[in-house]
């Protein structure tokens, strides 16, 4: 986890209401990605960055957006939370596409 | 405990023991894979890696074997301790991203 670090790292809400997780990198790889984690699915891509202000989907983008703004940072918002996306969420960050990932430590969001 | 566990395959070795780890995978046109190992409640790491030129690569106590004919790779923990006891997860490169397995557990008897 050194380098990559989430917050929260716990975090209950309630339905409808808005969440934002931030992932920092202190490493200046290029390529940042969020992911969730449910039981039985392994990990799922969400969205993922590829530089400054360039973001795109992934599998399981619905309900979600992102932004980057600086190369460290990489913000996931759920504009209003619904119970269905209570998980683990987890950022990677890596140098190319399709390459090696490092793991931040995960955010475990309940929505209630 | 670690909910990511729900529903995986579980593998339960004896501590000393050799382990076996399969994967199947999708895409033929893959051509990096890598092992991740994830302990409760925390992150994903890396293990070892592996590209499709490559039949057999070799860590500290861990090999990685690719057969391509059946698109299948194997994580082998050579003398498995406590300390491997972890969800194991293989993933697959795609043009611009990686594809990960649902993730199998490996339990280590003392």
């Amino acid at each position: 986890d050194a380098g990559i670090t989430q917050s929260p790292r716990h975090k209950v809400t309630e339905t409808g209401t808005p969440v934002t997780l931030r992932c920092h990198q202190t490493e200046n790889h290029r390529y940042m990605y969020w992911y969730r984690q449910d039981p039985g699915h392994g990990l799922r891509l969400i969205h993922y960055s590829y530089g400054v202000k360039d973001t795109d989907k992934g599998e399981v983008s619905d309900g979600y957006s992102v932004s980057r703004s600086k190369t460290e940072d990489f913000l996931l918002t759920l504009e209003s939370a619904t119970s269905s996306q209570t998980s683990v969420y987890f950022c990677a960050i890596s140098w190319g596409p399709g390459g090696e990932q490092y793991f931040g430590p995960g955010t475990r969001l309940t929505v209630t | 405990g670690e909910s990511v566990g729900l529903h995986l395959p579980t593998l339960s070795v004896q501590e000393g023991d050799n382990s076996i780890i399969n994967c199947a995978y999708s895409n033929s046109a893959s051509d990096y894979f890598i092992w991740y190992k994830q302990e409760s409640g925390k992150g994903p790491q890396f293990i070892i890696d592996i590209r499709s030129n490559m039949d057999k690569r070799q860590g500290q106590r861990v090999t990685v074997l690719l057969n391509k004919t059946v698109k299948h790779l194997s994580l082998q923990i050579a003398a498995t301790q406590p300390g491997d006891s972890a969800v194991y997860f293989c993933a697959e490169k795609t043009p611009d991203k990686l594809v990960f397995g649902a993730g199998t557990i490996l339990r280590v008897k003392s």
